[in-house]
């Protein structure tokens, strides 16, 4: 019952920015866009989240499209160490469990 | 390190025996989910407490179960064990008992890989 729809894998060339896209043509208006990522079998970590308007923290930015049917999320400068898997997960206020779907596969390559 | 701290790392066992994971949320975390992860499934949630009480419950089988104590650490249970229960099994924690919808964040563990033979 995943409500985002994200390509399986990319490659990005180490130090070029990473735009991973993700297409959530469903959501509903009092959901937010979250983004976690997971390295190599660790524990998956929080990127960022936004609601209708872009976001950015230290580690990535959130560009949510203007009908939020879609949105990207941006690792600046890619280095080796974000290669991971990246999950774009859509959830309202009254859900209480994050839903993983299968995620993009990023690998960063020298 | 997300404060996160899950026991044990690893864990081997035989078909048919009982193990128990247990898991110690982030200091003032109310919150603890219970997620499992395995090759073919990806990560499933199984369930979550807030503060002692169970809240939600995913695609957890009957032979697992789970609590909250009073200190807030978590113990999920899974017994009768068979070879597709060979995954890592992941605890999170929040604060709030939905994610605190100003941060989004909740903070995983390192896991538990548990081996069925």
């Amino acid at each position: 019952d995943a409500k985002t729809t994200q390509p399986p894998s990319m490659d990005c060339a180490e130090g070029r920015a990473a735009n991973l896209p993700c297409n959530h043509s469903t959501i509903s208006g009092n959901e937010y866009v979250y983004w976690y990522r997971q390295i190599h079998s660790q524990g998956p970590q929080y990127i960022i989240h936004g609601l209708k308007n872009n976001e950015t923290n230290e580690m990535a930015s959130l560009i949510i499209t203007e009908d939020r049917k879609s949105s990207t999320l941006i690792l600046p400068h890619a280095t080796l160490r974000d290669t991971a898997v990246y999950y774009c997960i859509v959830r309202g206020p009254n859900d209480y469990k994050l839903s993983f779907g299968a995620g993009t596969t990023v690998t960063v390559r020298a | 390190d997300s404060g996160v701290t899950q026991t044990p790392k690893h864990l081997i066992t035989a078909t048919g025996q009982r193990v128990t994971l247990r898991c110690s949320p982030r200091s003032g975390d109310l919150s603890v989910y219970w997620y499992q992860q395995s090759l073919d499934q990806g990560l499933q949630f199984l369930i979550q407490y807030y503060n002692g009480e169970e809240r939600a419950k995913g695609n957890i089988l009957e032979r697992f179960s789970a609590q909250q104590f009073p200190d807030l650490h978590s113990e999920l249970n899974l017994s009768s064990l068979e070879l597709g229960d060979s995954a890592l099994y992941f605890c999170a924690s929040s604060v709030a008992p939905v994610q605190d919808v100003n941060t989004g964040e909740l903070f995983f563990g390192e896991g538990s890989r548990l081996t069925v033979l």
